[in-house]
């Protein structure tokens, strides 16, 4: 079954911790995965790709395709990371298949 | 560009009431996405248009729901009746294809739907 979980609905962490968001897939072909993320009041927007390997708001994810996971993690957050984080699995033909969602709480 | 437009952004309706929401996808995007957010199944990916044509709809729930895409600028998801479980976030995205790599998909501000 091509599945994404996100362990945890809610993680809360002190601005300036390190932060690491959890995502695990399951999928028989080669996955390409997504973050997105919706901050307050605004619309649900591509964060990162991993197939572009880039650091994005300080941001980065690897691919384990051993422990098929794609985890989120910023060795130091801020308050304006608190968002909800969305993990996705391009399941083909541009259909993405969302975790239930991380919602980040940074607190000062 | 406006970005991908949904209307309306709240719709309060009564149980066994028709409810059609409405989606206008960024110019020159060529696929157009529906999706139900809610807080105990995230978000689920109910229906998928490519060039107007429905891709897969086995995300849609019931029968009561049906979508359509009369051309490129324009796409409207229907529930009827409707039931206080379709109570949700409704979005569209769009996006464009090519070179066999996934483009980012652009969401609209969302329709929060409340059935009572």
């Amino acid at each position: 079954a091509q599945r994404v979980t996100q362990p945890e609905k809610l993680l809360s962490v002190f601005k300036g911790a390190p932060v690491e968001l959890k995502c695990n897939y399951s999928y028989s072909g080669s996955p390409e995965l997504f973050w997105y993320v919706q901050y307050s009041r605004q619309r649900l927007q591509l964060l990162l790709r991993h197939i572009s390997r880039e650091s994005i708001k300080g941001f980065t994810a690897d691919l384990n395709k051993g422990e098929t996971s794609f985890h989120l993690k910023k060795p130091f957050a801020q308050e304006e990371d608190s968002a909800m984080y969305y993990c996705a699995l391009n399941t083909g033909f541009q259909k993405l298949v969302f975790g239930t969602g991380t919602r980040l709480l940074v607190s000062p | 560009d406006a970005g991908v437009i949904q209307s309306p952004r709240h719709e309060v309706t009564e149980m066994g009431q028709e409810v059609t929401l409405r989606c206008k996808p960024i110019s020159g995007h060529d696929y157009l996405f529906w999706y139900r957010q809610t807080m105990m199944r995230g978000l689920e990916l109910l229906i998928y248009f490519n060039n107007n044509v429905p891709i897969d709809d086995s995300g849609m729930p019931e029968d009561r729901f049906s979508a359509k895409m009369p051309n490129a600028s324009f796409s409207t998801l229907k529930i009827q009746p409707s039931e206080p479980r379709d109570s949700a976030v409704y979005f569209c995205a769009s996006s464009l294809t090519g070179g066999g790599i996934s483009y980012e998909q652009y969401f609209g501000p969302g329709t929060r739907l409340t059935v009572t």
